[in-house]
């Protein structure tokens, strides 16, 4: 079965430092990756999709990710934090067979300090 | 464009009451998801639905949830009795033929059953 492990619960930055945000996955044959962000009081927003073509794959606002599949990771980044990517981030998978079934991680709660 | 629209945006009921969420996919999109998010926690999909037929309800609670999404377009989630447990965000989410992959979210409706 498909699954996501997001290795933090929160990450605390300051504003124009780095961000690094977990995932592991795990999954029996090449899977789909994503990266979520949910702001407060808004819908779920697509940050970047990974779908075995480029290892590196660039997202919106200045955001990529990296997949690397001998360590099973889909580690997100971003070279300088802005105070408006506070929100809450959802590493995803998707379900075999191009349903469209996605399955979230428990998400990662990132705070930008001034 | 318009967005995914769910209504109402808050609900606070008693529990054994009756509730029911309704959402308006954005235009053309054949897919729709329920999905649920409890609190600290990443959604998980209630059910999904390919025009008007429910393709995958595995995960929704057929004892006392239901759904319909009668023409294709429109749908509404109804719980009936609600119970404590069922306090939580319900997300709607839609996604077009092309690109069943990237699903875009409402704003979801956050209840509260005391």
């Amino acid at each position: 079965a498909q699954s996501v492990t997001q290795l933090d619960s929160h990450v605390s930055v300051s504003e124009g430092t780095p961000v690094l945000l977990r995932c592991n996955y795990s999954s029996s044959y090449s899977p789909s990756l994503f990266w979520y962000v949910q702001h407060p009081n808004k819908g779920l927003q697509l940050l970047l999709k990974y779908t075995s073509a480029a290892t590196l794959v660039k997202g919106i606002n200045g955001f990529e990710a990296e997949f690397k599949k001998s360590e099973t990771s889909f580690h997100l980044t971003k070279p300088s934090a802005h105070m408006s990517d506070a929100a809450e981030y959802f590493c995803v998978v998707s379900d075999p067979g191009n349903t469209g079934k996605l399955i979230f991680g428990q998400g990662t709660t990132l705070q930008v300090k001034p | 464009e318009a967005g995914v629209v769910q209504s109402p945006r808050y609900k606070i009921i008693e529990k054994k009451q009756p509730v029911a969420f309704w959402c308006n996919p954005i235009s053309g999109h054949n897919t729709l998801y329920w999905y649920r998010q409890n609190l600290g926690q990443g959604p998980e999909l209630l059910i999904r639905y390919e025009n008007e037929e429910a393709v995958d309800d595995s995960q929704l609670p057929k004892d006392r949830f239901s759904a319909e999404r009668l023409k294709g377009v429109d749908s509404t989630l109804k719980i009936q009795p609600a119970e404590l447990g069922d306090s939580a965000v319900y997300l709607c989410a839609s996604s077009s033929r092309q690109s069943n992959e990237k699903l875009f979210f409402g704003s979801g409706t956050q209840l509260s059953v005391l």
